[in-house]
């Protein structure tokens, strides 16, 4: 079993609809949780972070933790044609592990 | 710009040969790290820097890879006799809270 396990998708969504992203851990004393966004050719760059249980919202970008269940999603609103990428889950336990990636495509 | 620079950003070398990547990271985090990216895959973890000790290595990383960081601020990465399998993307991160990316390096191993 991987660490940190995602969908590679590709994810496929219309323009302003909703585009959710899910990961799963499998340490249970991961502490940190974090998305990334990567475009193609390019290096990671940090878009959330969660540490506790529940909802963490930054503009269109919800982050939801479920340590019980060890998952983790991102919810992107208003879905547009420049989110287009892969985004990384990226898990903090003694050191960071990320998953391999769900690639999202939003058609306009 | 997350203010981690990486250079080169392209490197491309014939199997057999040494190549030493450097990365300047954001000057007031004292952590700094090296992982490698393959496509299709996330970050791979190679090893970590608390200021200038090199405080983990992963067990990725052969005896032909070697990372320093001296006066713990910029730190470099030496790859000896490359092989095909070490093409890669080599990303540098600085920690606060989350880690911010550098640009890459590109490595092609003909």
């Amino acid at each position: 079993q991987k660490e940190v396990e995602q969908n590679s998708g590709p994810l496929s969504v219309p323009e302003g609809a909703i585009a959710s992203l899910n990961c799963t851990y499998s340490d249970r004393g991961s502490q940190s949780f974090f998305w990334y966004r990567q475009y193609s050719g390019k290096s990671p760059e940090l878009i959330m972070s969660i540490y506790s249980n529940g909802d963490k919202e930054d503009g269109r970008f919800t982050a939801q933790l479920n340590k019980a269940s060890q998952y983790v999603s991102l919810l992107i609103r208003d879905s547009q044609p420049s989110d287009s990428a892969t985004y990384l889950c990226a898990v903090k336990g003694n050191d960071m592990r990320f998953g391999a990636g769900t690639r999202l495509t939003v058609k306009p | 710009d997350t203010g981690v620079s990486q250079n080169p950003r392209h490197k491309i070398t014939k199997r057999g040969q040494n190549v030493t990547f450097r990365c300047d990271p954001i000057s007031e985090h004292n952590r700094l790290y090296w992982y490698r990216q393959t496509l299709g895959q996330g970050p791979e973890f190679l090893t970590y820097f608390q200021n200038e000790a090199q405080l983990e290595k992963s067990r990725l990383l052969s005896d032909r890879f070697s990372a320093e960081r001296p006066k713990g601020s910029f730190s470099t990465l030496e790859i000896q006799r490359t092989e095909q399998g070490d093409s890669a993307m080599y990303l540098c991160a600085s920690y606060e809270i989350g880690k911010f990316f550098g640009p890459g390096t590109r490595l092609t191993v003909l």
